[in-house]
């Protein structure tokens, strides 16, 4: 099994959709999570951290289930901009080594 | 600027050559890592460096492969008698974070080429 799994997609939705991405990780010890966003041919960036109570940033909320071990990320009222690869993120157990899962394209049509 | 910075940008190399890909974090931060990207895929991990602790090698592929990091600052990344599947961009990040995880901030990547 994959430290750090995602559903590859694409993801193909109209401008103004709800869209929701899942995570699922192996290390039950993991205590740190992220998702990045990749454009084409770019290096990743930071979207957002996700903390244990979810949180959200403008359209994004991101959420955690541990007893699961899954993290997932919402984007509602999508833009044409959001289209990209979003990466999951995870630490192994306590440690400052990260784990990214393959990504999830997202491609948002006019 | 004041980011990541690596070096070469592009690389392109015959099969059975040695090459070196250099990496500049931003000052301060006390860690560094190492992933490649095959087109299409994924980042994998391949050896992380924090502060003054032993390097966490475990996502080398293979012995052909090596990483120093020299004073705390600039990492090096060295390929041994490349093969064609060696054929990535490898991508250089540090972070801030003492202890843990933290924000990553990424080079633009080298990209090798191994004909």
């Amino acid at each position: 099994r994959k430290e750090v799994e995602q559903d590859p997609g694409p993801f193909n939705v109209p401008e103004g959709a709800t869209v929701a991405f899942n995570c699922t990780y192996s290390n039950s010890a993991s205590q740190s999570f992220f998702w990045y966003r990749q454009d084409c041919r770019k290096e990743p960036k930071l979207l957002m951290s996700v903390y244990s109570s979810g949180n959200e940033d403008g359209r994004f909320t991101a959420q955690l289930n541990r007893a699961s071990q899954y993290i997932s990320l919402l984007i509602r009222d999508s833009k044409l901009s959001d289209s990209a690869t979003y990466l999951c993120v995870v630490n192994v157990g306590n440690t400052g080594k990260l784990i990214f899962g393959q990504g999830t394209t997202l491609q948002v049509k006019p | 600027g004041a980011g990541v910075s690596q070096s070469p940008s592009n690389k392109v190399t015959e099969k059975g050559k040695d090459v070196e890909l250099r990496c500049d974090p931003i000052s301060g931060h006390t860690a560094l890592y190492w992933y490649r990207q095959s087109l299409g895929q994924g980042l994998e991990f391949l050896i992380y460096f924090q502060g003054n602790s032993a390097p966490d090698k475990s996502g080398l592929p293979s012995d052909r492969f090596s990483a120093e990091r020299t004073g705390g600052s600039v990492s090096t990344l060295t390929i041994q008698r490349t093969q064609q599947e060696d054929s990535a961009v490898y991508l250089c990040a540090s972070s801030l974070a003492w202890t843990g995880a933290g924000e990553l901030f990424f080079g633009e990547g080298s990209r090798l080429t191994v004909l």
